[in-house]
């Protein structure tokens, strides 16, 4: 089966930089990819890392360790609009799929 | 990029209709495209992998004489929920990756209310 776990809430001030972990159990894989989602909205694809190591894409930032089955997305000088849902995302086995993690609802305070 | 539409973004429907959901990719072709329930305040659930010209590939605990998917096409694959019951309310979303890609894209999501 599919596991990919994440922390459900995280809060974070204006300004600061939070870390989201994501543990994954994949029976297969082909990479971790981060996908933010807003209230009501469909999620936007963030970042993919298919290698160990740090992936930055301006504020953001990935990293993956696959001996560790772990991941996690860096948010950097937070802004309001940073407050939204982010997954983490991996295909398994024949990589015919797109399996989520359970989510973190990031919430970035004044 | 590359952009996935969505149809219809709402829709209400009485119990026991069936109500059909399309997703178009419309500037790549698509041979798979993922469809997803999603609750409120949930993660996404996968509930099936759609193939153009084949049988879709339905995740554990999905009925699929339930959930029919068609995937008629390199751009188009509908999902339809037969018999609509109230607990299949949910917000659906289709996605769909470029071949050779990593980057999923979603459609607009179809909020289904069955009252």
């Amino acid at each position: 089966g599919q596991s990919l776990e994440q922390p459900s809430e995280v809060t974070a001030v204006e300004g600061a930089i939070v870390q989201i972990n994501c543990t994954y159990q994949t029976s297969g894989f082909y990479g971790l990819s981060w996908y933010q989602q807003h209230d009501g909205g469909a999620p936007t694809f963030l970042s993919y890392n298919a290698l160990d190591g740090l992936e930055e894409t301006g504020r953001f930032s990935s990293f993956l360790s696959r001996s560790d089955s772990y991941g996690y997305l860096l948010l950097q000088e937070l802004q309001m609009k940073d407050s939204a849902s982010y997954f983490c995302a991996a295909r398994g086995t024949g990589a015919n799929n797109l399996f989520f993690g359970t989510g973190t609802r990031l919430t970035v305070i004044p | 990029g590359a952009v996935v539409s969505q149809h219809p973004s709402r829709v209400i429907c009485k119990s026991g209709t069936s109500v059909k959901i399309e997703c178009r990719s419309l500037d790549f072709q698509a041979t798979t495209m993922f469809w997803y329930r999603q609750f409120p305040k949930q993660s996404l659930m996968l509930m099936a992998t759609s193939n153009e010209g084949s049988k879709a590939t339905y995740e554990q605990g999905v009925e699929k004489d339930k959930f029919l998917i068609n995937h008629a096409s390199l751009t188009l694959s509908t999902l339809t929920v037969t018999s609509a019951h109230p607990e299949d309310s949910s917000f659906y979303i289709c996605s769909a990756i470029r071949g050779g890609g990593t980057e999923a894209f979603f459609g607009q999501g179809t909020r289904l209310t069955v009252v």
